[in-house]
C-alpha cells in the first residue's frame, strides 16, 4: 500500500515563509501533488512534481526527492488567507492517495 | 480551470433511507470521476473510481452494495448511499479528471450528509 506523513499543524506569521514536509512510502508512483482546502470547502490543486526537483508557481513552490521519499510545499509571503489545510497526495495512474493534511495557521 | 459541481450541497435524511448525490463536470468531459469521503479534520479517503460506461472500482473496505455509483454520461456520476445510518454521516466529495490532465483533479464543492 501507500502511506504519507505530514505534520498535523504548522503556525507562522504573515509575510513569513513556511515549509510543509511530506514523507511517503510506496512501491511506485507517478508524482506528488499538493492541495489546499479551506474549512468546509473543496480541495484545490496547488502543485505537482512528476520529476525530482523544484516546481514554482507564484508564491508556492513544491519539491520532490524520490531517493529520499520526501517532498515539501513552500509558501512564501504568507497571507492570512493562506490559513487552511494542505494535503500531499501520491498520484498513481490518475488515482490519488492523500496524506492526513497539515493545518496551517497564519497569524498577524 | 475546469469546474465540477455537486448536488445537493447538504442533505439531512432519516436512518434507513437512501440519498443520491450528483457530481457533474460543467465544462469538460470526464471519463473518470472519483468519490471521496472526509470526516472532520481528517484526510480524504478514496471510496471508488467511477468510469463512464463501466462498473465502478471500489477501494478495499467500501461496500459496493451500500454505496452505489453510476457514471451514466461523460459529465455525470452519481453516488447513492443506500439504507443510510448515522455512521454514514460525512462530507462526500467528488473529483474529475479531464482527458488532457493526467495528475490534476478538479474537486466538487462537496456534500454534507447528516443521517439522523
Amino acid at each position: 500500500g501507500q502511506s504519507l506523513e505530514q505534520p498535523s499543524e504548522v503556525t507562522a506569521v504573515e509575510g513569513a515563509i513556511v515549509q510543509i514536509n511530506c514523507t511517503y512510502q510506496t512501491s511506485g508512483f507517478y508524482g506528488l501533488s499538493w492541495y489546499q482546502q479551506h474549512d468546509g470547502g473543496a480541495p484545490t490543486f496547488l502543485s505537482y512534481n512528476g520529476l525530482d526537483g523544484l516546481e514554482e508557481t507564484g508564491r508556492f513552490s513544491s519539491f520532490l526527492s524520490r531517493s529520499d521519499s520526501y517532498g515539501y510545499l513552500l509558501l512564501q509571503e504568507l497571507q492570512m488567507k493562506d490559513s487552511a489545510s494542505y494535503f500531499c497526495a501520491l498520484n498513481n495512474a490518475g488515482k490519488s492517495t492523500f496524506g492526513d493534511g497539515t493545518t496551517l495557521t497564519v497569524k498577524p | 480551470g475546469a469546474v465540477v459541481s455537486q448536488h445537493p450541497s447538504w442533505v439531512i435524511c432519516k436512518s434507513g433511507t437512501s440519498v443520491k448525490i450528483e457530481c457533474r463536470s460543467l465544462d469538460f468531459q470526464a471519463t473518470t470521476m472519483f468519490w471521496y469521503r472526509q470526516f472532520p479534520k481528517q484526510s480524504l479517503m478514496l471510496m471508488a473510481t467511477s468510469n463512464e460506461g463501466s462498473k465502478a472500482t471500489y477501494e478495499q473496505g467500501v461496500e459496493k452494495d451500500k454505496f452505489l455509483i453510476n457514471h451514466a454520461s461523460l459529465t455525470l456520476s452519481t453516488l447513492t448511499v443506500t439504507s443510510a445510518h448515522p455512521e454514514d454521516s460525512s462530507f462526500y466529495i467528488c473529483s474529475a479528471r479531464s482527458p488532457g490532465d493526467f495528475y490534476e483533479q478538479y474537486f466538487g464543492p462537496g456534500t454534507r450528509l447528516t443521517v439522523t
